[in-house]
């Protein structure tokens, strides 16, 4: 079935420093979705990637969809302590495109 | 995009006993869901909440265990029925647009 594999499982950074994660497959997506999950709260969508090759930023967030379409990765620049949290990638599952499946997750924690 | 209010937001209960969860969305929403979110662990998809009729629950999840309502566009419950330990968890109320958007959870601990 499909699988979503997330690397790392977790990371302890320096503030400051830049962040790369990322989501991988053996199946094709058409969609990537990356969400945060903070301490106590649901999931908020951060970036949807719709094409492949398609690099996206949002703040000092940046997501790139695979051009093989198996594979999407996230890198955070210049991190902060309010980074700290779980991501979690996502995409459609192929019996119910309105139905996502979701990734392991990383957790990050941020030294201060 | 469209906020979503779970109640309760924590709860403990005692083995045998039932819950139930109620989500409201403040604009109408095409689709709902209630995901489970284990300890540590990511989201597992119970059911997706229809309007006026039975929910599609997904392999391992029954109606009997988690029954769930939604009698109109913004608004579902899902109960937690003759709980046990393993049904400690984080329950979540989705919601679908154009994207797809989560409620704070409700967190559950089962003694």
């Amino acid at each position: 079935g499909q699988q979503l594999n997330q690397s790392p499982q977790s990371m302890f950074i320096q503030e400051g420093e830049d962040v790369s994660m990322n989501c991988t497959s053996s199946s094709i997506f058409n969609t990537w979705l990356w969400y945060k999950q903070d301490p106590g709260e649901g999931p908020v969508l951060l970036i949807a990637l719709y094409k492949a090759g398609e690099l996206t930023s949002n703040g000092r967030l940046t997501a790139q969809f695979g051009i093989t379409r198996k594979d999407s990765f996230l890198n955070i620049s210049a991190s902060i302590p309010s980074d700290v949290g779980i991501y979690f990638c996502a995409g459609p599952r192929m019996d119910s495109s309105y139905k996502l499946i979701f990734g392991s997750g990383t957790r990050l924690l941020v030294r201060p | 995009s469209a906020v979503i209010s779970q109640k309760p937001s924590r709860d403990i209960c005692q083995r045998g006993t039932s819950l139930t969860i109620q989500c409201q969305v403040d604009s109408q929403v095409t689709m709902m869901f209630w995901y489970r979110q284990q300890p540590g662990q990511s989201l597992t998809l119970i059911a997706t909440a229809n309007q006026g009729s039975e929910a599609t629950y997904e392999s391992g999840f029954v109606i009997d265990k988690f029954p769930i309502s939604r009698p109109n566009l913004t608004f579902s419950t899902l109960t937690v029925s003759n709980m046990s330990p393993e049904d400690s968890s984080i329950y979540l109320c989705s919601g679908r647009t154009d994207e797809q958007f989560f409620g704070p959870g409700t967190r559950l601990t089962v003694l």
